[in-house]
């Protein structure tokens, strides 16, 4: 069965600062990879498609990269904004889609 | 409609009760899921539909939970004689085609309080 982590758990950060958002999963035979924000009492958001045979997407201040052999991908986020501030979830895709726990994100001003 | 549509945003149940969530997919979207998201934690699979066809529901915790899409577009969750832990928000995401190979759209979701 698919498991996907996200390290850290949660992340507090002043504003202005770059920083990386981890995740990895155990099966590297998957379709795509996508990160997604959700806001609080909010659904998902989809930030950035990675497709298998892809290495990295990127989206204005966003970038994110594939390394499917190791099981693992970043979501870089450059000069953080205060509304930046939600959970970040990185998704994977085989025969349906698994999630992990999510990072809680918060820039300070 | 421009995105996933989800109703009621918000549903209070009293325990023994039963319910019915809706979901109202991009118009033409193959595929459809459910998740269902515990305070705190990603979404968890609850059950996939491809057109009307339910491929795989295998996340479905217990027989209390029911899903359905018979037209191939709208899809309804019923929970039957909710309990206490059935309290959660449920997801619903849409695809244009008929494998996750795609960009995925979901709803703002239900928020479903058992008490």
């Amino acid at each position: 069965k698919q498991e996907v982590t996200q390290i850290p758990a949660a992340l507090s950060v002043p504003e202005g600062e770059n920083l990386v958002l981890n995740c990895s999963f155990t099966d590297s035979a998957i379709y795509n990879l996508q990160w997604f924000r959700q806001d609080p009492g909010k659904g998902l958001t989809s930030l950035l498609l990675i497709q298998s045979s892809q290495r990295e997407q990127t989206s204005g201040r966003l970038n994110a990269s594939l390394d499917k052999s190791s099981g693992r991908s970043t979501l870089y986020i450059a000069a953080s904004q205060p509304g930046d501030s939600a959970t970040y979830l990185c998704a994977v895709s085989v025969n349906d889609m698994r999630f992990g726990a999510g990072t809680r994100l918060t820039v300070k001003p | 409609g421009a995105g996933v549509s989800q109703s009621p945003r918000y549903k209070v149940a009293k325990r023994g009760q039963d319910v019915a969530l809706r979901c109202d997919p991009i118009s033409g979207h193959v595929s459809l899921f459910w998740y269902q998201q515990a305070l705190g934690q990603g979404p968890e699979f609850l059950t996939y539909f491809q057109n009307e066809a339910q491929l795989d529901k295998s996340g479905l915790p217990s027989d209390r939970f029911f899903a359905e899409r018979p037209e191939g577009s709208v899809s309804t969750l019923k929970i039957q004689r909710t309990q206490q832990e059935d309290s959660a928000v449920y997801l619903c995401a849409s695809w244009t085609s008929g494998t996750v190979n795609t960009e995925a759209f979901f709803g703002q979701g239900t928020r479903l309080t058992v008490v």
